[in-house]
C-alpha cells in the first residue's frame, strides 16, 4: 500500500545551516506529494505541495522537487532561522480516495 | 483566517470508559477527518466524512469508533471503552471539496487513557 518513510530526528541546527529532511516514498500511480509543517500548540499547517514528477514546491524559503525516479520529495531550506523550530511531516495523497498518508515527523530546533 | 479547532486539548480517562473528542471545521467545507499519531509512530487515517455518511475509513477504525455531525458546526469522535492502546494524538481536518488538495488540520487532542 501507499507510506511515506521520512528521516528521523530530532533535528539541531545553528541559524543559517543549510536543512535537509529527507523523505520517501511508496505508492502506486503518481500520487500528490506534501510537507506539512506543526509548530508547537498548533495544527498541522501546509507548508508547499508537488502534484506531478518533477514539480518543485516552495514556501517560506523551504523547496522540495517530487522525484518519480528515486521516489523522493526531500524537504531543503538555504539558511534556517529560529522561527523555523516545528515538526516537519511528510506525506502523500494517492490516486483514489482522499485520505493522506504521513510519516512519523521530524522535529526541527534551530539554535541562535 | 479561518482555522480547525478542537477540545479539548488533553483528555485523560480511565480504560473502559468512553470518551468524545470535538472538532469544529471550517465553516464552508464539506469534508471532514480523523487522523491519529501514537507517540513516536505515523500519522495515520482513521475516517473521513461527507453529506452526514462515512466515505472511507481504515482498518483502524473499527465498531469501537464513532463519528457524527451533530448540529452542523460540530464533527465529533467518539471512542466506546478505550483501551490503553487508544492514547494518542488526534487531529482533525476538513477540505473545501473531495479532491482539493489541502486538508486543513486542527491542534490535536492528546488522549491519555490509564
Amino acid at each position: 500500500g501507499d507510506s511515506v518513510t521520512q528521516m528521523e530526528g530530532p533535528v539541531t541546527l545553528s541559524e543559517e545551516a543549510f536543512l535537509t529532511i529527507n523523505c520517501t516514498y511508496t505508492a502506486t500511480g503518481y500520487p500528490s506529494l506534501f510537507w506539512y509543517v506543526q509548530y508547537p500548540g498548533e495544527g498541522l499547517q501546509l507548508l508547499l505541495k508537488a502534484t506531478k514528477a518533477d514539480d518543485k514546491g516552495s514556501n517560506k524559503g523551504f523547496e522540495a522537487t517530487y522525484r518519480k525516479e528515486t521516489t523522493s520529495f526531500h524537504l531543503e531550506k538555504g539558511s534556517v532561522q529560529v522561527s523555523d523550530s516545528a515538526v516537519y511531516f511528510c506525506a502523500l495523497r494517492g490516486n483514489t480516495g482522499n485520505q493522506f498518508y504521513f510519516g512519523t515527523g521530524t522535529s526541527l530546533t534551530v539554535i541562535p | 483566517e479561518p482555522e480547525v479547532t478542537q477540545t479539548p486539548s488533553h483528555q485523560v480517562t480511565q480504560m473502559g470508559q468512553e470518551v468524545i473528542l470535538r472538532c469544529v471545521p471550517i465553516s464552508n467545507h464539506l469534508y471532514f477527518y480523523w487522523y491519529r499519531q501514537i507517540l513516536g509512530q505515523k500519522v495515520e487515517f482513521l475516517v473521513s466524512f461527507y453529506n452526514n455518511e462515512i466515505s472511507e475509513k481504515s482498518e483502524i477504525f473499527d465498531d469501537q469508533f464513532s463519528v457524527e455531525r451533530p448540529d452542523g458546526s460540530n464533527f465529533t469522535l467518539k471512542i466506546r471503552s478505550t483501551k490503553l492502546e487508544d492514547s494518542a494524538m488526534y487531529f482533525c481536518a476538513s477540505g473545501r471539496a473531495q479532491h482539493t488538495y489541502e486538508q486543513y488540520f486542527g491542534p490535536g487532542t492528546r488522549l491519555t487513557v490509564t
